[in-house]
C-alpha cells in the first residue's frame, strides 16, 4: 500500500496568494482528517471527514480555510487568502472509520508551508 | 475538558539507556491511549495503543500501561538504540470524537 499520499511536500508562497494542498487517502479508508502542526500551538485537528462527508470544521481557524473531499480518493485543503501565520505542517491522516476512541490513523508525510 | 500532558523535552539519553517518558491525561468517560512517534520529516505513525483500564500496549520493545488509577501511560523502553531517536506523541480517543495531542517529547539517542 502506498500509504497517504501529499502534495506538495513544501510550499513557499507569498502573503495573499491561494494556497491548495492536496490529499489521497489510503484506499479503502472511509475517514479522513486535516492537522497543522506549529511549534506554538502543537499538533491541531482542523476538519475530519467521514464517507466523503464534514463532521467537525470547528477546527478551522477562520473562513480564510476551506475543505472539500469530492470522492473517497481525495481531498483539498484551500487557504484563501493566505497570511504568514498560516506557516505551518499540514498533515492528512485516514482511518477506515471514525470511531476515535481506538482506531488507528495513518499519517502522510505532510506539507510544509511558507507564507512569506 | 480532555486533555494531555507530557514531559517536556528533549530528553537526550546514550545507546542501551532505559527510556521513560511521562503522560497524564485528563478526560471523562473512559478514554482509549496511543502513543505516535514522529521520525524526523516524516507523519506521525501509530507505536502503540490501549483502549481499557490495565491493558499493556507493546511494539518495537516500547511498551505502556493505561493505569485509570493514576490516569497515566507512561512509555517505557528498556534499551533504546540511536534509530528510536524521534519525537513522540501520547494521544487520547475519548467522547469528544477527536484524537487529543500532547505537545511531544524528543528524544535523542547518542551511540
Amino acid at each position: 500500500d502506498a500509504g497517504v499520499i501529499q502534495s506538495p511536500r513544501h510550499e513557499v508562497t507569498e502573503m495573499g496568494q491561494e494556497v491548495t494542498l492536496r490529499c489521497k487517502p489510503i484506499s479503502g479508508h472511509n475517514s479522513l482528517f486535516w492537522y497543522r502542526q506549529t511549534m506554538m500551538r502543537g499538533l491541531e485537528l482542523l476538519i475530519y471527514f467521514n464517507n466523503n462527508v464534514p463532521i467537525d470544521d470547528s477546527g478551522m481557524p477562520e473562513d480564510r480555510f476551506s475543505a472539500k473531499m469530492p470522492n473517497a480518493s481525495f481531498s483539498t485543503l484551500k487557504i484563501q487568502p493566505s497570511e504568514p501565520r498560516d506557516s505551518a505542517v499540514y498533515f492528512c491522516a485516514s482511518s477506515n472509520s471514525a470511531d476515535f476512541y481506538t482506531d488507528t490513523q495513518y499519517f502522510g508525510p505532510g506539507t510544509r508551508l511558507t507564507v512569506l | 475538558g480532555n486533555s494531555v500532558t507530557q514531559m517536556e523535552g528533549p530528553v537526550t539519553l546514550s545507546e542501551e539507556a532505559f527510556l521513560t517518558i511521562n503522560c497524564t491525561y485528563t478526560a471523562t468517560g473512559y478514554p482509549s491511549l496511543f502513543w505516535y512517534v514522529q521520525y524526523p520529516g516524516e507523519g506521525l505513525q501509530l507505536l502503540l495503543k490501549a483502549t481499557k483500564a490495565d491493558d499493556k500496549g507493546s511494539n518495537k520493545g516500547f511498551e505502556a500501561t493505561y493505569r485509570k488509577e493514576t490516569t497515566s501511560f507512561h512509555l517505557e523502553k528498556g534499551s533504546v538504540q540511536v534509530s528510536d531517536s524521534a519525537v513522540y506523541f501520547c494521544a487520547l480517543g475519548g467522547a469528544t470524537n477527536k484524537l487529543i495531542f500532547g505537545t511531544g517529547t524528543l528524544l535523542a539517542v547518542q551511540p
